[in-house]
């Protein structure tokens, strides 16, 4: 079973329009996190959730507004896509307690045109 | 703030030889540092961390990693690379003293085995 899913893997859309991109971890975790791989591979924490409440909002347009349903899911809605959106977006969970290592979905490929 | 660096955005190394790939941080308490290693269109996998104790570290598929706090480095290696081992390395950290849990990453790094 995987540990972390995102769906959609691929998404292809048109700037203007709007997207969300959905995560799901089945490990039991409090925290949630989005994080933004560039065209250069920098990745970059862009939002944290700790049982369904925001703790880190790292300077990211509010375009993005991420929604989390339960404490297993954290969905990332993207509002008038533009084209430097385009990026890998990797959703990942920890524990609440320890050190938290932190376990990576496999990623959501965004193309904005 | 905290941060890593990554010196080298590629290293070549042939199989069988050992392999080292670099990095540094800064975090104005203590660190909990790790390693994650990303293949081709795949998400990220942990493969060893720091967290205290021991300054040498074994992780996942014979990789190890030496803190250094004088240095504040925490450089990945392995004693003989495989072919497989291609791919892209982050090294990553958190400060433990502060209630941040998010890692900041470094640039990556891309391993090159050749056979």
């Amino acid at each position: 079973d995987t540990a972390v899913s995102q769906t959609p893997k691929y998404l292809v859309t048109q700037m203007g329009n709007d997207k969300s991109i959905k995560c799901e971890q089945n490990l039991g975790h409090d925290t949630m996190y989005w994080y933004k791989q560039d065209s250069k591979k920098f990745l970059k924490i862009m939002f944290s959730y700790n049982n369904k409440e925001l703790i880190i909002n790292e300077t990211v347009p509010n375009r993005f507004s991420p929604k989390s349903p339960d404490k297993a899911h954290l969905n990332l809605h993207i509002n008038s896509l533009e084209l430097g959106d385009s990026a890998v977006y990797f959703c990942a969970s920890s524990p609440l307690l320890g050190t938290n290592e932190q376990f990576f979905g496999p990623g959501t490929r965004l193309t904005v045109l | 703030a905290q941060s890593v660096a990554q010196p080298e955005d590629q290293v070549n190394v042939a199989e069988g030889n050992p392999l080292t790939v670099k990095c540094t941080y800064s975090v104005s308490g203590n660190p909990y540092l790790f390693w994650y290693v990303q293949y081709p269109n795949r998400g990220l996998q942990f493969l060893l961390k720091y967290i205290t104790g021991d300054n040498l570290v074994k992780g996942s598929y014979g990789f190890e990693a030496e803190f250094n706090k004088s240095q504040t480095s925490f450089h990945l290696k392995k004693p003989s690379a495989l072919v497989s081992d291609s791919a892209l390395y982050f090294c990553a950290v958190r400060d433990r003293d502060t209630g941040r849990r998010a890692l900041t990453f470094g640039s990556g790094t891309r391993l090159q085995v050749q056979p």
